[in-house]
Order: structure tokens, then C-alpha cells, then sequence
């Protein structure tokens, strides 16, 4: 069964270091996106990407956040200066048009 | 008010018991609603998508939308040990909306061999 692979499954980085985490969809898929889950609360959008551009972004995808799609398979998200509250599960997923959205397993970032 | 209300448990049962998890939601901008399995420290795993309201079904699992109360519910028959985990409800707004999801906090359900 396909699936959405992600990498690192855990990062520990220094406050103020730069991070890139990775992601694989599922290759027929169009849709992308970032979501991120703290420790105890709910998952939370971060960002949408479709046809090579950004389409939808929430709060906290700030100007430290960004996303690209390098080359035909990889999706990935970049923390330019992390900083504690960073700390969480990141989830990348894809989806085809019927908007069903399939998850990774996800990667821990933990900033020290 | 938040947008998607989910009690979060936790929730035990013994094995072989019918499971009620539900979620009200405010924004009625809300047109489809899915329910998301999440194991311990892993990525959310899709269970129910619908759309309409009424039941839909598939083996143990019954999905029911209540649109016009603003609530969703899904139900486990003959629950068993390894549906202990989170679940999470989600929804998202019609066509154009980008598929983002709004998730619930999730509900804690422990099955009792």
C-alpha cells in the first residue's frame, strides 16, 4: 500500500539552527502539506502546496518556515532559526483531488 | 467558541463493547468530515470520510454526520484491544478550500482485554 514516508524520524537541534525535514508523497497525489502537533495538543495546519506554489498558509507558518518541492518525488519543510516552541511532531500528507489527506508517520523536532 | 469541540477523554472500555466518539463543530462552512486513528507517537491513520449526513459504514466502524446539529460521531462495535489509541476528528470546508483540515483534539480510547 503507498504511503507517505518522512525523514528524520527525529531531530534534535540547537535554538537558532536551521532544520529541514523531508517527505515523500504518495507518488500519483497533487496535494501537499504540513501540519505540526505539540506534545498534548491538536494537529494544526501549517501550509498547503499544490501545483509548485504555496496555496494555503496558517499563522504560523511564518517567515521562518518554508517549503519546496526540489524535484519530482521530494516535499520538504525548512526552519530557517529555530526556536524552542518548534518543538513538536511535524506531519507532511498528500492527497489526490477527492481531499482525502494521508499522513506520514511524522518527525520529532526537539529544540534545545 | 472553538471550531471543533472533541472530548478528550480518556475513555476505557472492556473488549466487545460498542465505542461512541463525537465531535460538535460551529463553523457551518463545514462539508466534509473524517475520522483519524493515531497511535502513540505516530501519524494520524484515516478511518471514515464523508460527506453527506447520515451513516456510513465499514466493517466494526459507522460514521454518522448530523449537520444540522453540527455533530459528528463515529461508533466501534466489538472493540478490541488494538483500537486502543487517540482519535481524531477532522473536517474541512468545501471545494476551493485546499483540502486544510481542522482537527479535534482527540479522544483517548483504551480497550480492556
Amino acid at each position: 500500500e503507498p504511503e507517505v514516508t518522512q525523514t528524520p524520524s527525529h531531530q534534535v537541534t540547537q535554538m537558532g539552527q536551521e532544520v529541514i525535514l523531508r517527505c515523500v508523497p504518495i507518488s500519483n497525489h497533487l496535494y501537499f502539506y504540513w501540519y505540526r502537533q505539540i506534545l498534548g495538543q491538536k494537529v494544526e495546519f501549517l501550509v498547503s502546496f499544490y501545483n509548485n506554489e504555496i496555496s494555503e498558509k496558517s499563522e504560523i507558518f511564518d517567515d521562518q518556515f518554508s517549503v519546496e518541492r526540489p524535484d519530482g518525488s521530494n516535499f520538504t519543510l525548512k526552519i530557517r532559526s529555530t526556536k524552542l516552541e518548534d518543538s513538536a511532531m511535524y506531519f507532511c500528507a498528500s492527497s489526490r483531488d477527492t481531499g482525502e489527506l494521508f499522513f506520514g508517520e511524522g518527525s520529532r523536532l526537539t529544540v534545545l | 467558541q472553538k471550531e471543533v469541540e472533541q472530548d478528550p477523554g480518556p475513555l476505557s472500555v472492556p473488549e466487545g463493547a460498542i465505542v461512541s466518539l463525537n465531535c460538535t463543530y460551529s463553523n457551518s462552512a463545514f462539508q466534509y468530515f473524517m475520522w483519524y486513528r493515531q497511535y502513540s507517537r505516530k501519524g494520524p491513520e484515516l478511518l471514515m470520510y464523508t460527506y453527506s449526513s447520515g451513516n456510513k459504514e465499514d466493517g466494526r466502524f459507522t460514521a454518522q454526520v448530523d449537520k444540522s446539529s453540527k455533530y459528528i460521531s463515529l461508533f466501534i462495535r466489538d472493540s478490541q484491544p488494538s483500537d486502543s489509541a487517540t482519535y481524531l476528528c477532522a473536517m474541512r470546508k468545501g471545494e476551493g478550500s485546499n483540502y486544510k483540515l481542522t482537527f479535534g483534539k482527540g479522544t483517548l480510547l483504551t480497550v480492556n482485554p
